[in-house]
């Protein structure tokens, strides 16, 4: 079974600064996918970076980079030079290989970004 | 390109009532598809979720049903509505078979169950 862990409290961060989103995981699969999203207060769900079981490499998209560290069963995204559009809610999830494996979510992060 | 439509927005339903919330998914064929339920500040769970028509798979005992009658078209429905099923539902779909293919979601309908 595949777990997500998001244990922070919500987030303060000032504008321009950098911060960190904390994501640990659990599976028995080697092959794995590690995703994060943001949720505004529209609700809609808005996809930002993919990590791959098997990538050496940690991904970047832009302002977003995934702290990968696979020992230790940690996806972290950070988010540099911080925006007030950033305050919203972030989401860590998982998904093994497979045609049927489901998408696995955290429980969310609530981020909030000061002027 | 492919897009994905979710509908209504936001729904106010007395207790006991029907639900019929559709799902809709243009530019792309035989998609697999899923119903998410958001609790108020909280994660995703999974509901429902279908690989093609007809195919329909529970995640968690309910009272809420799923319906996949064409290719493209996701239903999610209840008989009678209960308080608990307030929240944010959201539909979505999975571009390919591979892992590194996440999910693009709609943008959620919003009920309240009064």
């Amino acid at each position: 079974a595949q777990k997500i862990t998001q244990t922070q409290p919500g987030m303060f961060v000032q504008e321009k600064e950098a911060v960190t989103l904390d994501c640990t995981y659990d599976t028995s699969d080697q092959s794995y996918g590690l995703f994060w999203y943001k949720q505004p207060s529209s609700g809609e769900m808005i996809f930002l970076i993919y990590q791959g079981s098997y990538d050496e490499q940690n991904a970047t998209e832009g302002r977003y980079s995934l702290n990968f560290q696979k020992a230790r069963k940690s996806a972290n995204l950070v988010i540099s030079a911080s925006q007030l559009g950033d305050s919203a809610m972030y989401f860590c999830a998982m998904r093994s290989s497979g045609a049927n494996s489901k998408l696995t979510f955290g429980k969310g992060i609530t981020l909030s970004v000061r002027p | 390109s492919q897009t994905i439509h979710q509908w209504p927005a936001t729904l106010v339903q007395p207790v006991g009532s029907p639900l019929s919330l559709e799902c809709t998914v243009e530019g792309t064929s035989n998609p697999n598809l899923y119903w998410y339920r958001q609790a108020a500040g909280r994660g995703l769970q999974l509901l429902f979720y279908s690989v093609g028509i007809g195919q329909i798979s529970s995640e968690v005992p309910q009272n809420l049903s799923a319906s996949r009658p064409q290719d493209r078209q996701f239903i999610l429905s209840s008989k009678k509505l209960l308080l608990s099923d307030s929240g944010f539902y959201l539909c979505a779909w999975r571009r390919g078979l591979g892992v590194d293919y996440g999910y693009t979601f709609g943008s959620g309908t919003r009920l309240t169950v009064v």
